[in-house]
């Protein structure tokens, strides 16, 4: 499985966008990027996937570069809510259950 | 739907004791698995079942068992509790039937204390 290097801490303004980068220059062809978050010790939770394309649903966008060795992930309008550590996973599709958590980043938002 | 259910939410044993962990969901989940979270670090897998009767180990077994009769229940034992295995402990499910299967549910977590 590919290795994800993220920074360990960012912040960001409160209403303002949220832009969290990860790379994994070892990503294979086959493998996704998952991103989940963990508020204050709860139980992580589901943000997004995508393989190549850039993807968006109601939480974030996911913007995956052309040759794949890093994406960003948007949270477009940033609340004191969204204050949590968030982790970036690489694995490939029958991989999906088994997930690698590193140390992740620490966004905090600043009101 | 509850979702992922975990009891208790915290727990003080003694060096020795056994007890176990229980998770539980009513979403009909095929997947379902074990993590441990130490203070400051991600989490790592424990272990993991992929349906009722089948279980495999993840990257951090050692002292811990568990077993699957039913879809909804996958309980983790602690044979012989170590202050090593203090610890947050998170369950989570997926499916693999739909377009979501690639997301998990995770468990609102056990913060185990062995002293």
């Amino acid at each position: 499985d590919a290795k994800t290097t993220q920074p360990p801490s960012m912040d960001c303004a409160e209403g303002r966008a949220a832009n969290l980068p990860c790379n994994h220059s070892t990503i294979s062809g086959n493998e996704y990027v998952y991103w989940y978050r963990q508020i204050h010790s709860q139980g992580p939770q589901y943000i997004i996937h995508g393989l190549k394309n850039n993807e968006t649903n109601e939480m974030a966008s996911l913007i995956i570069t052309e040759d794949r060795k890093s994406s960003t992930l948007i949270l477009p309008h940033a609340t004191l809510r969204d204050t949590a550590v968030y982790y970036c996973i690489v694995r490939g599709q029958t991989g999906a259950n088994n997930l690698f958590f590193g140390t992740g980043t620490r966004l905090t938002v600043i009101p | 739907n509850a979702g992922v259910t975990q009891t208790p939410k915290f727990q003080v044993l003694k060096t020795g004791q056994s007890m176990t962990l229980q998770c539980a969901q009513d979403m009909n989940h095929e997947y379902m698995s074990w993590y441990r979270q130490d203070p400051g670090m991600g989490l790592r897998l424990i272990h993991y079942s992929v349906g009722a009767g089948i279980t495999d180990q993840g990257e951090v077994p050692n002292g811990y068992n568990v077993s699957r009769s039913t879809t909804e229940d996958f309980p983790l034992r602690l044979l012989s509790a170590a202050p090593s295995q203090t610890s947050v402990y998170f369950c989570a499910s997926r499916t693999f039937r739909d377009r979501k299967s690639y997301e998990q549910y995770f468990g609102p977590g056990t913060r185990l204390t062995v002293t």
